[in-house]
Parts: structure tokens; C-alpha cells; sequence
């Protein structure tokens, strides 16, 4: 079964130092990863995706993410943390069914909280 | 656009005591879901469906009901609402061309 972890429930930053979220994935075949970011009090809002390709990929408010296959690793990192930057971040894989029944998988969470 | 609109946004029932949540998509996707997140659990997926006139279980569908009334709109029933469905529950959408899910702004559900 596909699944992901985040091993980290919480991060603490500094303003302006570079941060990292972990996720680790377990999948059968190319895995399809995404991180989401949710804002208190919001829904969830795609920040960047893994399909193929590049390992770094670049996505929305300066994020990026390292695929690294053989460490089945998929973390998120930024240059330099903005105290905006808090919020809540999910790792999730897709679970591919039959008839375009695709589904995500989510990991627990990390909490990222920037510090002035 | 307003994308994945969810209503009520807040909603208090007693035990025992039925109610349905509302989502509506102006994207034009076909696929819909039905998350609910509890802390520590991530999202958990409830029911989902890939087109108009189908429908799903997820991971956590015991208690849940749900529509696809038509291609924009994809509703949640509890029939019989218990103190475990507590939660925060959020519809997404998702078109046949990405991979990427679309999320509503989420309804808080309390039972007591």
C-alpha cells in the first residue's frame, strides 16, 4: 500500500534561515508526489508536484522539493523562511485506482512555525 | 472563479441528529472528494467520485452518506451524527488532465 511519514511533527526557524519538512514515501512503481500547505483556518492549497523529470522541483511562494529516489525522500525546502511561511504542511502520494479514481495519500502534517 | 466552495463553514448537532454538507465546483472537473482531518491524522478520505452518477468509499466511509447531484456539486449526509465524527471536512476536486486536487475552505462539524 502506498503511504507517506513525516517524521516531524513540528519545525522551528529562525526568520530568514533556510527550512526543510521531511516526507518519506513508500510506493509501488513511480511515485507521484505533492506538498500542500494549509493556512489556519483554510483549505489546503497545492504547492508544488513530483510527476517526473527534474529532481527539484520548483513550485508557489519560493518552495521547493528534493525527489530522491534512493532514499525514498521527498523534502521540502525554502532559501530563506518567511514568519508567513507558518502554517501546516502535508506530504501526500497518489494512489492510483482503476477508472481515473485517483486518490491522495496524506502524511500526518508538520507544523512549521518561523520565528522573528 | 470561486473554485471549491463548501458550506455551512461552521455547524454544531446533538447526537443522533442527521445533516448534510454542501460542495460546489466551478472548475469543470470531473472528480470529487470528501476528506475529513482530524489532528495528528492528516486527511483521510471519506467518499470520492470520478464523474457524474458514480460514487466511492475512501478509507473512513462508516456513517457518511454522499450525491453526486451533477458535474459541479458532490454532497456529504450524516445520517446519524456521533461525537466521533467530529472533525473539520473538506471536498476537493480534480480534472482528468492533473493530477493535482483543488480544495474547498472546509466546514468545522462539532457533535456533542
Amino acid at each position: 500500500a502506498q503511504s507517506v511519514a513525516q517524521p516531524e511533527d513540528q519545525v522551528n526557524v529562525a526568520e530568514g534561515n533556510p527550512l526543510t519538512v521531511k516526507c518519506t514515501y513508500s510506493v509501488s512503481g513511480n511515485p507521484y508526489l505533492f506538498w500542500y500547505v494549509q493556512y489556519p483556518n483554510r483549505g489546503l492549497q497545492f504547492l508544488l508536484k513530483y510527476i517526473t523529470g527534474d529532481n527539484l522541483v520548483k513550485g508557489s511562494y519560493g518552495f521547493e522539493a528534493e525527489f530522491n529516489k534512493s532514499q525514498t525522500s521527498f523534502h521540502l525546502k525554502k532559501p530563506s523562511a518567511l514568519v508567513s511561511d507558518s502554517a501546516l504542511y502535508f506530504c501526500a502520494v497518489r494512489d492510483k485506482g482503476g477508472g481515473g479514481y485517483n486518490k491522495l495519500i496524506f502524511g500526518a502534517g508538520t507544523r512549521l512555525a518561523v520565528h522573528p | 472563479n470561486a473554485g471549491v466552495t463548501q458550506t455551512p463553514k461552521f455547524q454544531v448537532l446533538k447526537t443522533g441528529q442527521s445533516m448534510t454538507l454542501q460542495c460546489a465546483q466551478d472548475m469543470n472537473h470531473n472528480s470529487m472528494y470528501w476528506y475529513r482531518q482530524d489532528p495528528g491524522m492528516g486527511l483521510r478520505l471519506i467518499y470520492y467520485s470520478a464523474s457524474e452518477g458514480t460514487t466511492d468509499k475512501g478509507e473512513v466511509p462508516n456513517g457518511y452518506n454522499v450525491s453526486r447531484l451533477n458535474k459541479r456539486e458532490f454532497s456529504l449526509r450524516l445520517e446519524s451524527a456521533a461525537p466521533s465524527q467530529t472533525s473539520v471536512y473538506f471536498c476537493a476536486c480534480r480534472g482528468i488532465e492533473t493530477d493535482t486536487q483543488y480544495f474547498g475552505p472546509g466546514t468545522r462539524l462539532t457533535v456533542l
